[in-house]
């Protein structure tokens, strides 16, 4: 079955220290890996995708295969990063080309403290 | 380019009437999604439209509800006689190709 598993419902760290927010996923092709981010009162937004490979407002994420995981790290987290962060598989060029369906995970939110 | 755009953003009905949620996506963008996010889970697929195609609806239930994507205007997602387990809230997302850009959401309410 396709499932995308995020362990933490909550995580809270204070300013400065590290984050790493946990996604692992389950699926039998070659899935696509995306996190979004949803802070307070905006809309759902990309934050990155595991084919870019960029780092996005100090977030980078590396998908093991292996471990059929996609974690989310930043080494200083800020105050502005608190928000829900939702991890998410799409089938590779689907339905020609365009991708398909995101399977989300429930979600993480991120505090971060002063 | 304003984004996708959703309304209403709240609706509320009474058990037994109908929803009426629209979407439009952004400029050019020619693919549309819904999705469903019940209180404290994840946003699940429901369907995946075309202009004036269904793609893929494997997400929707199988009775009450349908959508549509008409070449003109707005998507819509109907839900017909609600019931209090259809309270949730709804996201759209439209794609060019690739990346899906999502809508701020409507959050249905049934009394």
């Amino acid at each position: 079955a396709q499932r995308v598993t995020q362990p933490e419902k909550l995580l809270s760290v204070f300013k400065g220290a590290p984050v790493e927010l946990k996604c692992n996923y389950s699926y039998s092709g070659s899935p696509e890996l995306f996190w979004y981010v949803q802070y307070s009162r905006q809309r759902l937004q990309l934050l990155l995708r595991h084919i870019s490979r960029e780092s996005i407002k100090g977030f980078t994420a590396d998908l093991n295969k292996g471990e059929t995981s996609f974690h989310l790290k930043k080494p200083f987290a800020q105050e502005e990063d608190s928000a829900m962060y939702y991890c998410a598989l799409s089938p590779i060029l689907n339905y020609g080309g365009s991708q398909g369906n995101l399977i989300f995970g429930k979600g993480t939110k991120l505090s971060v403290k002063p | 380019n304003a984004g996708v755009m959703q309304n209403p953003r709240h609706l509320v009905r009474r058990r037994g009437q109908e929803a009426r949620l629209r979407c439009s996506p952004m400029k050019g963008h020619s693919h549309v999604y819904w999705y469903r996010q019940l209180p404290e889970e994840g946003l699940k697929f429901m369907v995946y439209l075309q202009k004036e195609n269904i793609i893929d609806e494997s997400g929707m239930p199988k009775e009450r509800f349908s959508a549509e994507f008409p070449k003109e205007g707005p998507s819509i997602l109907r839900i017909q006689q609600v019931v209090r387990g259809d309270s949730a809230a709804y996201f759209c997302a439209s794609s060019p190709r690739g990346e899906q850009y999502f809508g701020p959401g409507t959050r249905l309410t049934v009394t």
